[in-house]
């Protein structure tokens, strides 16, 4: 399996633009997670879905953010528009509905905002 | 408000010897705990991880230990190598439904050769 894939790797825009990641999750694997890597809060969780439905969406930060899972096999983050503060790394992971299992992770997407 | 804490920041630790990262959560509905190896530029990857059914479990140099009275848990490397080198982060899961995992902000540790 060629694990949870990102996309685009790096992400350069300015201020106010449209930004969309993308992630593509291990076959299989029900649950969706999307998260950011900031010094001050490590790796916080935005957004998850279990079999293509958002769950919970208490992390998004505000109204800027949103995300889709249209089917099993690819998801969306959305910014817009897009700020300096959203210069993150931001990680898609997936894992089986089930207890006692890791997410998986893919290798992120670096987004910097000028 | 964090609910999984790694005070933290930062541990140096000379080749060979112990290395000790610790993490507290504040969350009693937390059922099952991990630990994530970081190197730069790549995504997170699992380690170690124990159920709150146990108080320890052990893979190789790693050993997780839990302490649910206390709300703790640490992850011990014996002996540290210079591959150690990396971003440990400490997630919880609460598996009374929401199974999403909450993650720690990290602890950069840095084994001397």
């Amino acid at each position: 399996d060629a694990g949870v894939i990102q996309s685009p790797r790096h992400e350069v825009t300015e201020m106010g633009q449209e930004v969309t990641l993308r992630c593509k999750p291990i076959s299989g694997h029900n649950s969706l997670f999307w998260y950011r890597q900031t010094m001050m809060r490590g790796l916080e969780l935005l957004i998850y879905f279990n079999n293509n439905v958002p769950i919970d969406d208490s992390g998004m930060p505000e109204d800027r953010f949103s995300a889709k899972m249209p089917n099993a096999s690819f998801s969306t983050l959305k910014i817009q528009p897009s700020e300096p503060r959203d210069s993150a790394v931001y990680f898609c992971a997936s894992s089986p509905w089930k207890e006692n299992t890791e997410a998986f992770f893919g290798q992120g997407t670096r987004l910097t905002v000028v | 408000d964090q609910q999984v804490k790694q005070n933290s920041p930062s541990l140096s630790v000379q080749e060979g010897r112990i290395s000790i990262l610790n993490c507290d959560y504040t969350n009693s509905m937390f059922d099952y705990f991990l630990w994530y190896k970081k190197y730069p530029a790549e995504g997170p990857t699992f380690l170690i991880s124990i159920s709150s059914i146990k108080d320890k479990n052990e893979d190789g140099r790693f050993t997780v230990f839990l302490n649910k009275s206390a709300k703790h848990l640490s992850l011990h490397i014996v002996p540290s190598q210079p591959g150690d080198s990396a971003v440990y982060f400490c997630a919880a899961r609460d598996l009374t439904g929401t199974y999403k995992y909450i993650f720690g902000t990290g602890t950069r540790l840095k084994v001397l050769a």
